[in-house]
């Protein structure tokens, strides 16, 4: 079975740093992985996706994210934190078990940016 | 704006009722999903359905059940509702079951009393 671990259930970083949100993956066969954000009471958009190439991916709102597969990690990173980025996100692997490529999500990380 | 619409948006209801959730995907889209979001159990996804057909299942109860219409919107039956069916449930949809993003709606918040 596949599957996505956020080990911290919330970030605090101050506008203007660095964020990281971390995400590792177990998957049988190639890993396909995604990033979404959810603004409270808000559905999920999408942030950006891995399928094969470049192992640093670019994403909406200057975003990006590095993928590792000796360390089978896929982390969310953005070089200045802005106040607005405060979400909760999380990482999922696309299953194509069965031909039906559904998510299979991470418990989510909160990300609080502080002013 | 994903595209993808919802109803209701809230639905408060009793133990022991029936529920219809409707989802309408973005247009050309014909796979919809169905994720729940729970404090509980985080996100999971439930059903999928592909043109009409179910294609897969996840971790759905027998008192739910799921299908699509030719105009390819869904809806989602939760029946015999427990306490512990109250959550966010979402559908996504994309144009075909591939390694693709997928789009959510806003989802239907659903409390059971």
């Amino acid at each position: 079975a596949q599957s996505v671990a956020q080990p911290e259930d919330q970030v605090n970083v101050a506008e203007g740093n660095p964020l990281t949100v971390k995400c590792t993956y177990s998957v049988s066969g190639n890993p396909y992985l995604f990033w979404y954000v959810q603004y409270p009471n808000r559905g999920l958009q999408f942030l950006l996706k891995y399928i094969t190439g470049d192992n640093l991916v670019k994403g909406s709102y200057g975003f990006e994210a590095e993928f590792n597969k000796s360390q089978t990690s896929f982390h969310l990173k953005k070089p200045s934190a802005l106040v607005s980025d405060s979400a909760l996100y999380f990482c999922a692997v696309s299953d194509s078990g069965a031909g039906s490529y559904q998510l299979t999500f991470g418990k989510g990380t909160k990300l609080s940016v502080i002013p | 704006d994903s595209g993808v619409t919802q109803t209701p948006k809230h639905l408060i209801t009793a133990t022991g009722q029936r529920v219809t959730l409707r989802c309408s995907p973005r247009s050309g889209d014909l796979s919809v999903y169905w994720y729940q979001q729970s404090l509980d159990q985080g996100l999971q996804f439930l059903i999928h359905y592909y043109n009409g057909e179910e294609r897969a299942k996840g971790n759905i109860l027998e008192r739910f059940s799921a299908q699509q219409f030719p105009d390819l919107h869904s809806e989602l039956n939760l029946s015999s509702l427990e306490l512990g069916d109250s959550a966010l449930y979402f559908c996504a949809s994309s144009v075909v079951p591939s390694h693709n993003e997928q789009f959510f709606g806003p989802g239907t918040r659903l409390t059971v009393l």
